[in-house]
């Protein structure tokens, strides 16, 4: 099984401010990968596929990058919105498989 | 409006069985991929199980194996986990989710609201 493990496991962060979220894959996945967004008793949103791409009606203040086994999410300035917990997603595998996700606090 | 609707969870004994359904609207669920996702209280996403458009590829997890069965009634609109032998650590959140398919990415754009599901005497 490919194994996702993002970094940090929990951050804190002011409105404004530049954030990034790493994922790493334990193994190649190519671009095979997704952000999902989730807010406390709610589902998922998907916020970036394939690694890159800006999902239909995302802020453009969300990015992805990352090929192989290291991926990026970056917030370029954070909005009230944002403070969520955040997943990576491998879709590789036809066994998918999520990180254990990120916690964006306020500071 | 693209909608899934999840029902059927609540209170089980170990051991025990329970279906769960989703109901799709708003798009042409016959031609989209389909998987559960589950959520443990307070802990993170654990992908469940895959079905394709047609139903006749599928996939579990390793941890429900041999326990559940998912399905599909592309007439009904309609997605299914049987759920069997019944263990405390299935207690969770359970959610539908469309496999939109973006750049040749599996990719999960559309989630239910989700059904809890707790296993305990």
């Amino acid at each position: 099984d490919i194994q996702m493990t993002q970094s940090p496991s929990s951050l804190s962060a002011s409105v404004g401010d530049r954030v990034t979220i790493t994922c790493r894959a334990s193994q190649s996945i190519s671009s095979y990968l997704n952000w999902y967004q989730q807010k406390p008793g709610k589902a998922p949103k998907l916020l970036i596929y394939a690694a890159s791409s800006l999902q239909s009606g995302v802020p453009s203040r969300f990015s992805g990058s990352g090929s192989g086994t290291d991926f990026t999410l970056t917030i370029s300035s954070l909005q009230p919105e944002d403070f969520a917990t955040y997943y990576c997603q491998q879709s590789y595998s036809t066994l998918t498989g999520f990180g254990q996700g990120t916690r964006l606090e306020i500071k | 409006e693209v909608q899934l609707v999840e029902s059927g969870g609540g209170l089980v004994q170990p051991g025990g069985s329970l279906r769960l359904s989703c109901a799709a609207s708003g798009f042409t669920f016959s031609s989209y991929e389909m998987n559960w996702v589950r959520q443990a209280p307070g802990k993170g996403l654990e992908w469940v199980s895959y079905i394709s458009s047609s139903g006749s590829t599928i996939y579990y997890a390793d941890s429900v194996k041999g326990r559940f069965t998912i399905s599909r009634d592309n007439a009904k609109n309609s997605l299914y986990l049987q759920m069997n032998s019944l263990r405390a650590e299935d207690t969770a959140v359970y959610y539908c989710a469309r496999d939109g398919g973006r750049a040749g990415v599996r990719a999960f754009d559309i989630w239910g609201q989700g059904t809890m599901v707790t296993v305990s005497s």
